[in-house]
């Protein structure tokens, strides 16, 4: 399969918790995003990277989250002690500005959904 | 600030009908807008982009049209199926410079047998 993977698929925690999700874009995309999904609502822009750099952070990006993408491939996303409000269900997606390859189109991938207990 | 509204929240159409899907954005200084579907408890399948130069794009049974200047997008639905039931949302990224999408609230179709 060579669209957007997400790992884990699903995760419950324990408020406080750390925990840490995995993003791998599809190959040859060169940016990459965190979106964040509640249940109802459409996803709220979290952060985007072109390559390995952090380009955009959002509001709702508070201290308590941290987003990598050392090598301009995988990305991480980490939140550090958990709250009960953070259950919610979070997309990776991919994009290339290559012309010869995609108009700028976002791909995502299936999203790994967290509940904080 | 961009806010993309999506109405109705949900429709119920019997099977075979044609039915259209609502999109309408406040800043009409969008890059382009995209049409995604999502079953539950899944992520996002993307269906249709429109750049903002272009009024319709079409694919398969689904086509989308967009007109910029009254803030506006619909997606068409021919002879739907009950597998075209699922949630419909849409998204606009509102300039070059500004990567982010925002989406609407969407649509959720059910498609009666």
């Amino acid at each position: 399969d060579t669209g957007v993977s997400q790992d884990p698929r699903h995760k419950i925690t324990k408020r406080g918790q750390n925990v840490t999700f995995r993003c791998d874009p599809i190959s040859e995309h060169n940016r990459l995003y965190w979106y964040r999904q509640t249940l109802g609502q459409g996803p709220e822009f979290l952060t985007y990277f072109q390559n390995e750099a952090q380009l955009e952070k959002s509001r709702l990006l508070s201290d308590r989250f941290s987003a990598e993408r050392p090598k301009g491939s995988f990305s991480t996303l980490e939140i550090q002690r958990t709250e009960q409000g953070d259950s919610a269900m979070y997309l990776c997606a991919s994009s290339t500005n290559l012309v010869r390859l995609a108009g700028h189109e976002q791909y995502f991938g299936p999203g790994t959904r967290l509940t904080v207990t | 600030k961009q806010e993309v509204t999506q109405i109705p929240a949900a429709l119920s159409v019997p099977e075979g009908e044609n039915l259209v899907l609502n999109c309408s954005f406040t800043d009409s200084a969008i890059y382009n807008l995209q049409w995604f579907r999502q079953d539950p408890g899944k992520g996002l399948t993307s269906l249709l982009l429109i750049q903002s130069s272009q009024r319709e794009q079409t694919s398969g049974r689904l086509n989308a049209s967009l007109d910029k200047s009254s803030g506006r997008s619909t997606l068409y639905i021919a002879a739907s199926q009950p597998g075209d039931s699922a949630t419909y949302l849409c998204a606009v990224r509102t300039d070059f410079g500004n990567e982010k999408l925002t989406f609407g609230t969407g649509t959720r179709l059910t498609i009666i047998p």
